[in-house]
């Protein structure tokens, strides 16, 4: 398995239900980031991860709850969401040394319907 | 506030001829920019990225120009194939600013595009 994955592609989940999204980078990368992607509108940043460490979170609602265990793994646990999260979930992650640039490889995302 | 613009939502070019994908960008901070394309049902993939101390940068068919004082760039795809065919955001980004905590890493900050539709016919 190379580059971003992300488990699962599509999932479809009621308000009241609690699941997780899962994100695995095999590229050694050092950081990774959780986006939301809803129709016609940019990709909007919700949480950035470095070296295991939350460096930022984008005013996000505490029903989306992330967890980076280790540089390779990235969760984001989902609980009493509503219908306008709807929205394709996109994982990425980059090499962030200091002073340089982040090129962000994305995985191909999960497409999340909440009825 | 939309600090990254693309106001185009979509163009159709014929194979062959020049695609041409236009971003604008408010915040002056900015001094990195990216380009991606996306296909259906994929993440973003990266294309090419130009820093603010040049103007062009190319790259087989690709090229991005970027005018500072317009705070404008665009993408250059000549010549265009269907598989071209996709999505394309461009992005920009701040000087990273090293994390003191964090292992001493930096972090730069992406801001996208609303993204445009290139549609290339055979």
């Amino acid at each position: 398995e190379t580059g971003v994955t992300q488990t699962p592609r599509h999932l479809v989940m009621g308000m009241t239900n609690k699941k997780s999204l899962k994100c695995e980078q095999h590229l050694g990368h050092n950081a990774m980031y959780w986006y939301k992607q809803s129709a016609k509108k940019p990709l909007e940043l919700m949480f950035v991860y470095s070296l295991e460490e939350r460096v930022e979170n984008n005013s996000v609602p505490s029903r989306f709850s992330p967890e980076c265990p280790n540089s390779s793994h990235l969760f984001l646990h989902l609980h009493t969401l509503q219908p306008e999260d709807s929205a394709l979930y996109l994982c990425a992650s980059s090499h962030n040394d200091r002073g340089s640039y982040n090129e962000q490889f994305f995985g191909p995302g999960t497409r999340l319907t909440v009825l | 506030d939309q600090q990254v613009k693309q106001n185009s939502p979509s163009l159709s070019v014929q194979e062959g001829r020049i695609s041409i994908l236009n971003c604008d960008y408010t915040n002056s901070m900015f001094d990195y920019f990216l380009w991606y394309k996306k296909y259906p049902a994929e993440g973003p993939t990266f294309l090419i990225s130009i820093s603010s101390i040049k103007d062009k940068n190319e790259d087989g068919r690709f090229t991005v120009f970027l005018n500072k004082s317009a705070k404008h760039l665009s993408l250059h795809i000549v010549p265009s194939q269907p598989g071209d065919s996709a999505v394309y955001f461009c992005a920009a980004s701040e000087t990273p600013k090293i994390l003191s905590r964090a292992g001493g890493t930096s972090y730069g900050k992406l801001t996208f595009g609303q993204g445009t539709i290139l549609t290339v016919h055979p």
